[in-house]
């Protein structure tokens, strides 16, 4: 079945700097590709997205590239702000029902 | 509009009691997925529907776990006996349709088993 793997577990960048996120997955039939951001004790929330037929997408801030080649795909926050402190998930869809597996998380933080 | 809600926020147990799960999904939503987040992880996959079926449970850790949604809406995760490894939070999650979209969730069930 699908694994998906994502480093680092922790990531400490100044405010300012750029962060990015690396995840890798094992299912080459997996097609989307979402970017989850979890604030402590909140909800997961889709930040990003991309599918299997685009290779990188931005909205402002943050892009996305895939390498659908390599099976792996990242998260690039620029310009970091303290408001981006928070826990970050990565996961590939997988079988009929698109069902999600998850990244183990990068909690991400911002040093001011 | 309203998202997916969830109830009770707070579950406190005693080990070998019964506890009940509600999810309130956002209106007109298809698919119904139930994790479990234990402190520090991603969430792990318990179950989905779409509408009142239920499609897959492969992700149920044992008999003890039910989840329902008889009328395609409201959500239920039962959980009978619980043990102290079934503490963790419980996400609901919903999607608008099949396909690879984007699933909203609700803000958890915190469950701790004593």
């Amino acid at each position: 079945g699908e694994n998906v793997e994502q480093h680092p577990s922790t990531l400490s960048v100044q405010e300012g700097d750029s962060a990015v996120i690396k995840c890798t997955y094992s299912d080459s039939a997996s097609n989307y590709f979402p970017w989850y951001k979890q604030e402590l004790g909140k909800r997961p929330q889709l930040i990003i997205d991309i599918r299997s037929n685009v290779g990188e997408k931005k909205d402002q801030r943050i892009a996305v590239t895939l390498n659908k080649t390599a099976k792996h795909f990242s998260l690039h926050i620029t310009e970091t702000q303290p408001e981006d402190s928070a826990v970050y998930f990565c996961a590939a869809d997988m079988d009929s029902n698109y069902q999600l597996i998850w990244g183990a998380g990068t909690k991400l933080i911002i040093k001011p | 509009g309203a998202g997916v809600s969830q109830s009770p926020r707070y579950k406190v147990a005693k080990r070998g009691q019964d506890v009940a799960l509600r999810c309130d999904p956002i209106s007109g939503h298809v698919s119904l997925f139930w994790y479990q987040q234990a402190l520090g992880q991603g969430p792990e996959f318990l179950t989905y529907f779409q509408n009142e079926a239920q499609l897959d449970k492969s992700g149920l850790p044992s008999d003890r776990f039910f989840a329902e949604r008889p009328e395609g809406s409201v959500s239920t995760l039962k959980i009978q006996r619980t043990q102290q490894e079934d503490s963790a939070v419980y996400l609901c999650a919903s999607r608008e349709r099949e396909g690879p979209n984007e699933q909203f969730f609700g803000p958890g069930t915190r469950l701790t088993v004593l």
